[in-house]
């Protein structure tokens, strides 16, 4: 079974710090997702990385970074934290098949609450 | 980019009926809909997925429909139960070059009235 986990279920920081969320799998998937979840807008895609050390912007990126060193770690950074930043944060990850049909399901973490002071 | 909706926000059925929770996507290269569920305090976890080139898939009690004309998929609930009290998401993926980036529905909170 997949197992995706992110290190602290719940976290709090002041505004201005460097936040470092991070997330490991266990599965040798290529594909990897920071999502972010506020009530009423679902889940939003904040960076996605689909091979190591690269990386790609998803829908809102703006005051987050993201690393990945090895394939199994997908950290999430944000550079100066803002109150505006508190929420649930979901990490996934997902094989990669190339193909026609090769979408494969995402497996996610049980998620880091994130409150910014 | 993609934009995925999703109707209604909310859900209430009697146990034992059924629920039917519908979304609609923009971008036509889009080509596969996975729907997730969300139980209180519990991780997002893929109940069913459906490709592009299928028109209804089934497994027990859900069974997801596609109509790519219309670019609209729906998610069907049958003799629902109190387990399926949870919020539901679907979603889309369009497939370039083998990276697939899905794009949420904002979620149905489904409630299961005993």
């Amino acid at each position: 079974d997949v197992k995706v986990t992110q290190s602290s279920r719940y976290l709090v920081k002041r505004t201005g710090e460097k936040v470092f969320l991070e997330c490991v799998q266990d599965m040798d998937h290529e594909n990897m997702f920071w999502y972010r979840q506020d009530p009423g807008l679902g889940l939003r895609l904040i960076y996605f990385s689909y091979d190591v050390k690269m990386k790609e912007k998803g829908d809102i990126p703006e005051g987050y970074s993201v690393s990945r060193e090895k394939k199994e770690r997908f950290s999430l950074i944000l550079e100066s934290a803002s109150t505006n930043q508190t929420s649930m944060y979901l990490c996934a990850s997902s094989l990669s098949k190339w193909g026609q049909f090769s979408n494969q399901p995402q497996h996610f973490g049980d998620g880091t609450r994130l409150s910014i002071l | 980019g993609e934009n995925v909706e999703q109707h209604p926000s909310t859900l209430s059925v009697q146990e034992g009926d059924s629920a039917v929770i519908k979304c609609t996507y923009s971008d036509s290269a889009s080509n596969y809909f996975p729907w997730y569920k969300q139980e209180l305090g519990k991780r997002p976890q893929l109940i069913i997925d459906i490709r592009s080139n299928v028109g209804e898939k089934k497994d027990q009690r859900i069974a997801v429909t596609l109509n790519k004309t219309a670019k609209h998929f729906s998610l069907h609930i049958t003799e629902t139960q109190p387990e399926d009290s949870a919020v539901y998401f679907c979603a889309a993926s369009p497939l370039y070059f083998g990276n697939e980036k899905l794009t949420f529905g904002t979620g149905t909170r489904l409630t299961i009235i005993p």
